[in-house]
């Protein structure tokens, strides 16, 4: 099956612009989300959405981050203004609810705020 | 969520097994044990998981203490190709998110 597909695979924009990141999930997984992950840590869940609808959103900084996923497949994430800590590089994951084989994760967009 | 205890960082010699321990002292009854890595510049990938019994698969094998509080992953002849941060994680089956930690850092040395 194909893979979690991510873009842009870059970015680098200046603070208070903004960006978007996209996603296109696993055919078939219901479950879809966004990690942030700053250099030498782990990735920190931002979002997660079941079909179109959101689960969880408690961690993602919701003045500057937003988040959608209409009809259910693909998903964007954006950011307005950026600011310098939003450097790391954002991951994208899905999951099926029918089989537990844990999450499939993209290979992420790496974004650096200058 | 239960929390993970990994070391930040391991050297194995390669074609040698890798045993990577956790402690999970605080896992509730259920709960699985999970493991990813990430390879420098990907995203993280699902290796195994577990509840009780040890478990195999061709990437590896998991080994859970009787207790629960601790498991170790063995990859049984480490290469070049398994450099990569290895994550312990705590959830339930169904549902619960990943809540990812610092994770230990594998070498495999030539």
């Amino acid at each position: 099956e194909a893979g979690v597909a991510q873009s842009p695979r870059y970015k680098i924009i200046e603070k208070r612009q903004s960006v978007a990141f996209w996603c296109n999930p696993i055919s078939g997984h219901a479950t879809l989300y966004w990690y942030q992950q700053i250099l030498g840590q782990g990735p920190k869940l931002l979002i997660q959405f079941q079909n179109n609808g959101v689960v969880d959103d408690s961690q993602l900084p919701k003045d500057r981050f937003s988040a959608e996923r209409l009809k259910g497949v693909d998903s964007t994430l954006k950011i307005q203004p950026a600011k310098l800590e939003d450097s790391a590089v954002y991951l994208c994951a899905s999951s099926s609810n029918k089989r537990d084989v844990g999450y499939t994760f993209g290979s992420g967009t790496r974004l650096t705020v200058v | 969520d239960a929390k993970t205890t990994q070391p930040p960082s391991m050297d194995c010699a390669e074609g040698r097994a890798a045993n990577l321990p956790c402690n999970h002292s605080t896992i509730s009854g259920n709960e699985y044990v999970y493991w990813y890595r990430q390879i420098h510049s990907q995203g993280p990938q699902y290796i195994i998981h577990g509840l009780k019994n040890n478990e195999t698969n061709e990437m590896a094998s998991l080994i859970i203490t009787e207790d629960r509080k601790s498991s170790t992953l063995i990859l049984p002849h480490a290469t070049l190709r398994d450099t990569a941060v290895y994550y312990c994680i705590v959830r339930p089956r169904l549902g619960g998110k990943l809540i990812f930690g610092q994770g230990t850092e594998l070498s495999v040395k030539p």
